[in-house]
Order: structure tokens, then C-alpha cells, then sequence
């Protein structure tokens, strides 16, 4: 079974400059979250969708970043303008989707982003 | 609010010492544990869970209990070898949100 596959594993870009980051989860997994991960520190949810819809980005800076999973298969992140402060590792999940705290989150490998 | 916090790194040992890495958590309601490990250039794996109070969960030699008096799920392993290097997550799921919190995370070196 594939795992959770994400492109670019790496992006260095200008500040300013637009990035768009491609997660495709596990086959059959209804929730997807995107995280970022800054050096030494543990994931921060992003966002998390449920199908197509967007159930939880109350952590999404919203006036630059937005994402969307059109067909509630694959997802895109991006950012517009990068700032140098979003330097980071962007880390995509999917899991089973049911409403339980046993669900387990498979992780991609992620991408890591270094804005100059 | 919600949050885990486990000790800071990184955690130096040799080859076949006891490793004790401390997770304690705050959350409303009843949460379930886990332990994530995450190697270099990789990302996380899910090491261990546990869903209620006084479950143990155990993989690859590791061990952690649901303790509720003490909020705690700290990760041990009797013997670590080199390949035991990584970083280690702590984190907690609420029933019903899908929502997951981690730990900032403890680095641990194994040395031979």
C-alpha cells in the first residue's frame, strides 16, 4: 500500500514569491490535515478536511495562506507571498476519517520549505 | 487548553541503556495517547497508542502506560540500540475532533 505522497520534498524560494505544496493521501482516507513543523518543534495543525470540506483552519493565516481538495482526494497548500518567517517543514496526514480518537494519522514525508 | 509537553532533548545514551522519555498532558475529557517517531528525512510513525487509563502500549520494544492520576505517558525501552535514534513525539487525540496535539519533540542520540 502507497503511503502519503508529497511534492516537493524541497523548495527554496525568494520572499514574496508564491509555493504551492501537493500532498496525495492513502487511498480510502477521508481526512486530510496539513501541519507545519519549525525546526525542534513538534507539528501545528494547519488545516483539516474532512472529504472536500474544511472542517477545522483556525490556524490557517488566512490573509496568505490557503488550501483546497477539490475531489476530496488530493490536496494543495499554498502560499502567497512567502514570507521569511514560513521557512518550515509543511508535514500532510490522512487518516480513516471516522469520528474517533483512535484514528490513526500516516504521515508523509513533507516538504521542506526555506524562503531567502 | 489542551496541550502535551515531554522533556527536552536531545537524550544522549549507549548502546543497551534504559531509555525514559517524560510525556505529561493536559486535556478536557478523555484522550488517547500516542507516541510518533520520526526518523531523519522522514516523517512521523506512529510508535505506540493508548485510548484509556491504564492501557500499556508496546512496539518495537517500547512501552508506555496511560497513567490518569499522573497525566503522564512516558516512553521506556529496557535495552536501545543505535538504530533507535530519532525524534520522538508525544501527542493526544480528543474523542471526536480528529484533532491531534503534540509534544515538541525529544531528540535521542544512541551511541555504540
Amino acid at each position: 500500500e502507497a503511503g502519503v505522497v508529497q511534492s516537493p520534498r524541497y523548495k527554496i524560494i525568494e520572499k514574496k514569491q508564491p509555493v504551492a505544496f501537493w500532498c496525495n493521501p492513502i487511498s480510502g482516507h477521508n481526512t486530510l490535515y496539513w501541519y507545519l513543523q519549525n525546526l525542534g518543534q513538534g507539528p501545528e495543525l494547519l488545516i483539516r478536511y474532512e472529504n472536500e470540506e474544511a472542517v477545522d483552519d483556525s490556524q490557517l493565516p488566512k490573509d496568505r495562506f490557503s488550501a483546497e481538495r477539490l475531489k476530496g482526494v488530493d490536496s494543495t497548500l499554498k502560499i502567497q507571498p512567502a514570507e521569511l518567517g514560513d521557512s518550515a517543514v509543511y508535514l500532510c496526514a490522512s487518516s480513516l476519517g471516522t469520528y474517533s480518537s483512535y484514528n490513526e494519522q500516516f504521515f508523509g514525508p513533507g516538504t521542506r520549505l526555506t524562503v531567502l | 487548553g489542551d496541550s502535551v509537553t515531554q522533556m527536552e532533548g536531545p537524550v544522549t545514551l549507549s548502546e543497551e541503556a534504559f531509555l525514559t522519555i517524560n510525556c505529561t498532558y493536559t486535556a478536557t475529557g478523555y484522550p488517547s495517547l500516542f507516541w510518533y517517531v520520526q526518523y531523519p528525512g522522514e516523517g512521523l510513525q506512529l510508535l505506540l497508542k493508548a485510548t484509556k487509563a491504564d492501557d500499556k502500549g508496546s512496539n518495537k520494544g517500547f512501552e508506555a502506560t496511560y497513567r490518569k492520576e499522573t497525566t503522564s505517558f512516558h516512553l521506556e525501552k529496557g535495552s536501545v540500540q543505535v538504530s533507535d535514534s530519532a525524534v520522538y513525539f508525544c501527542a493526544l487525540s480528543l474523542y471526536n475532533f480528529n484533532k491531534f496535539y503534540f509534544g515538541s519533540g525529544t531528540k535521542l542520540n544512541v551511541k555504540p
